[in-house]
């Protein structure tokens, strides 16, 4: 079965400044999916990124962009210019290109600091 | 902007008896999933639901478990008698579709909280 590990409960961050939040899986499959979900306190979890495995481009979204290394099998998130809404835990998830559900890491808790 | 809903936000319950846990997933979506979140760990699948039936489960999604589209609009989890280790936060999804650009959009959660 996929696992998706995230090794940081915990970051803070400056205002203005970058963090990278990190994100590792295991995977025998050669094409899957991997998304970042950020959840803002008391609210739903939203996409924030998403990636294809086939496609060796990391994607960006803004000031939200990864750095997906396959072989490593790690898919690290990294904000810039941080934000005080960027404040919220963030899920690493992985999806099979053949079924529907996530897997997901136990998630990271971003705190931006004023 | 569309958005899934949960409720209730917190549900209290007493061990070994039935709750009922109510999503309104995206009104256009047609596919409907469950999550759970026990605290302080990962957030696990329990069950995906498309065309009034049950897709996939995991194996947490045992017999104490059931899904059901009642109405065309409401999606519910029913867990027949509850147990202390099913506490925890659970998250409703949906989408349009199974592709990956078809996001799962998640619903607040409601917090289970077994006595």
């Amino acid at each position: 079965a996929q696992t998706v590990t995230q090794s940081q409960p915990e970051m803070s961050v400056q205002e203005a400044e970058t963090v990278t939040l990190s994100c590792t899986y295991d995977t025998s499959e050669s094409d899957y999916y991997l998304f970042w979900y950020k959840q803002p306190p008391s609210r739903q979890m939203i996409l924030v990124i998403r990636q294809e495995a086939y496609k060796q481009q990391n994607a960006t979204e803004n000031r939200f962009s990864v750095n997906f290394q396959k072989a490593a099998k790690s898919f690290s998130l990294k904000i810039s210019d941080s934000q005080l809404g960027d404040a919220a835990m963030y899920f690493c998830a992985y999806r099979s290109k053949t079924g529907n559900q996530f897997y997901f890491g136990t998630g990271t808790s971003l705190t931006v600091i004023p | 902007e569309p958005e899934v809903t949960q409720t209730p936000s917190h549900q209290v319950t007493q061990m070994g008896q039935e709750v009922i846990l109510r999503c309104v997933p995206i009104s256009n979506h047609l596919y409907f999933y469950w999550y759970r979140q026990i605290l302080g760990q990962k957030v696990e699948f329990l069950v995906s639901f498309y065309n009034n039936e049950i897709s996939e489960k995991s194996e947490i999604f045992d017999d104490q478990f059931s899904v059901e589209r009642p109405d065309g609009s409401n999606f519910t989890l029913k867990i027949r008698s509850t147990k202390l280790e099913d506490s925890a936060m659970y998250f409703c999804a949906s989408n349009i579709g199974p592709g990956a650009n078809h996001e799962q959009f998640f619903g607040p959660g409601t917090r289970l909280t077994v006595l």
